[in-house]
């Protein structure tokens, strides 16, 4: 049980266009979804925290109109990069928490692999 | 918030030696620190956690302990073998509304030599 999934696992797409991910908790309810960013050889940055139906909250430093997170069901949430830059270029990964679940675990996504020319 | 440091950055061991890796956190409040394991390119897998009301914590050869007062929790590996070389992540709660988000370390890279 307690699985999440992502999509795409790998996007390569030119400097200035935009890509979504798609994150969705595919046997409970995730009434909470995180997206973390990994650059190489480093550790899980958290991003924003998404509750289904209400807006993100942002992580200092992350740029909420570049990032854009959309939690519209209990078992979708999507983040778009917008006007992507090769410094946008990193392994995103989801997680997420739900009712049915235990409030502290979070499951992870297989995680996405961006790659910005 | 909550900040969490991890040592060592990289640690090499001896098939069969013990491995332990240790973490300090700053918020007092919080309450849950999991383990993970994340081989290359792969998702963290929780691989133990424990809550600030346990002190120690063991699953066959992996042990976790913390230190409420000192604010430090530690990960154990006995018996290691070549397949637990990866990079391992502690994490601390740092609550938010009523979901709990994860503040992580800055990893340790695992090699267990054959």
């Amino acid at each position: 049980g307690a699985v999440v999934s992502q999509h795409p696992s790998r996007v390569i797409c030119k400097s200035g266009t935009s890509v979504k991910i798609e994150c969705r908790s595919l046997d409970f309810q995730a009434t909470t979804m995180f997206w973390y960013r990994q650059f190489p050889k480093k550790s899980l940055m958290l991003m924003a925290t998404s509750n289904e139906g209400s807006k993100a909250t942002y992580e200092q430093g992350v740029e909420k109109d570049k990032f854009l997170i959309n939690h519209a069901s209990l078992t979708l949430s999507t983040l778009t990069v917008t006007s992507a830059h090769p410094e946008d270029s990193s392994f995103y990964i989801c997680s997420a928490t739900g009712l049915a679940v235990l409030s502290y675990e979070q499951y992870f996504g297989p995680g996405t692999r961006l790659t910005v020319t | 918030g909550e900040n969490v440091e991890q040592h060592p950055s990289t640690l090499s061991v001896q098939e069969g030696d013990s491995a332990v890796i240790k973490c300090t956190y700053s918020d007092s409040a919080s309450n849950y620190f999991p383990w993970y394991k994340q081989e290359l390119g792969k998702r963290p897998q929780l691989i133990i956690d424990i809550r600030s009301n346990v002190g120690e914590k063991k699953d066959q050869r992996i042990a976790v302990t913390l230190n409420k007062t000192a604010k430090h929790f530690s990960l154990h590996i006995t018996e290691t073998q070549p397949e637990d070389s990866a990079v391992y992540f502690c994490a601390a709660t740092d609550r938010m509304d009523s979901s709990y988000k994860l503040i992580f370390g800055s990893g340790t890279r695992l090699l267990v030599r054959p």
